[in-house]
């Protein structure tokens, strides 16, 4: 059964580039690899997802390296609004895995 | 349009009791999942839904959660015989269905369960 590991926590500043990794060491071949961004008394809403080598949409990008054990949510120039909880969702097909891991807090200061 | 809908936003029981959480999905979405968030941790699976295939009862915790789908539209999640552990924030989300590996989920804003 695939395990997800995020940083607990991570701070930056106003305008800067944040990189989030997460570790899935057992991720099945037919996974997915999703992020979603969760604020307080909310629930999560989806950023992006992939499956390998890189994705990017207009909020984020989502790098995944050949062997997939790991993949690194990329968040250009973050603001205030920014800070919230980052999960990554390695997700199998029907019946498969479905794991989040516990989340990264980001807290992106002025 | 309407997104996921839950409630009660908040229920508070007590210890033995038993609950019942609903779950309006997004209208024609065929999927359905339920989660269960405790205070400060990430998002525990509790089942899933899809259209009419035998649900992916998975990450139940103990045969005194069960969730049905009626209709292949709202969703119940009962608790029976509560406990102090079950205390937390019961999260559904749906999505359009098919292979739920690329389909995002849409969220509600969770029902908070406390039991006292």
């Amino acid at each position: 059964l695939a395990k997800t590991t995020q940083p607990i926590s991570m701070d930056s500043y106003e305008g800067q580039e944040v990189n989030i990794t997460c570790s899935h060491n057992n991720i099945a071949t037919n996974d997915y690899i999703t992020w979603y961004q969760q604020f307080p008394s909310q629930g999560p809403r989806f950023i992006i997802q992939g499956y390998k080598t890189k994705v990017t949409n207009e909020v984020a990008s989502l790098f995944i390296p050949a062997d997939r054990k790991s993949s690194t949510l990329s968040l250009p120039r973050v603001s205030l609004s920014d800070t919230a909880v980052y999960y990554c969702l390695v997700v199998g097909g029907s019946q498969g895995n479905l794991i989040f891991g516990k989340g990264t807090k980001l807290s992106v200061k002025p | 349009g309407a997104g996921v809908s839950q409630s009660p936003s908040n229920k508070v029981t007590e210890k033995g009791k038993d609950v019942e959480l609903r779950c309006d999905p997004i209208s024609g979405h065929t999927a359905l999942y339920w989660y269960r968030q405790s205070l400060g941790q990430g998002l525990e699976f509790l089942i899933y839904f899809q259209g009419n295939s035998a649900p992916d009862k998975s990450g139940l915790p103990s045969d005194r959660f069960s969730a049905e789908r009626t209709g292949g539209s709202v969703s119940t999640l009962t608790i029976q015989r509560t406990q102090q552990e079950d205390s937390a924030v019961y999260l559904c989300a749906s999505s359009s269905g098919g292979d739920r590996r690329v389909q995002p989920q849409h969220f509600g804003d969770g029902t908070r369960l406390s039991i006292l």
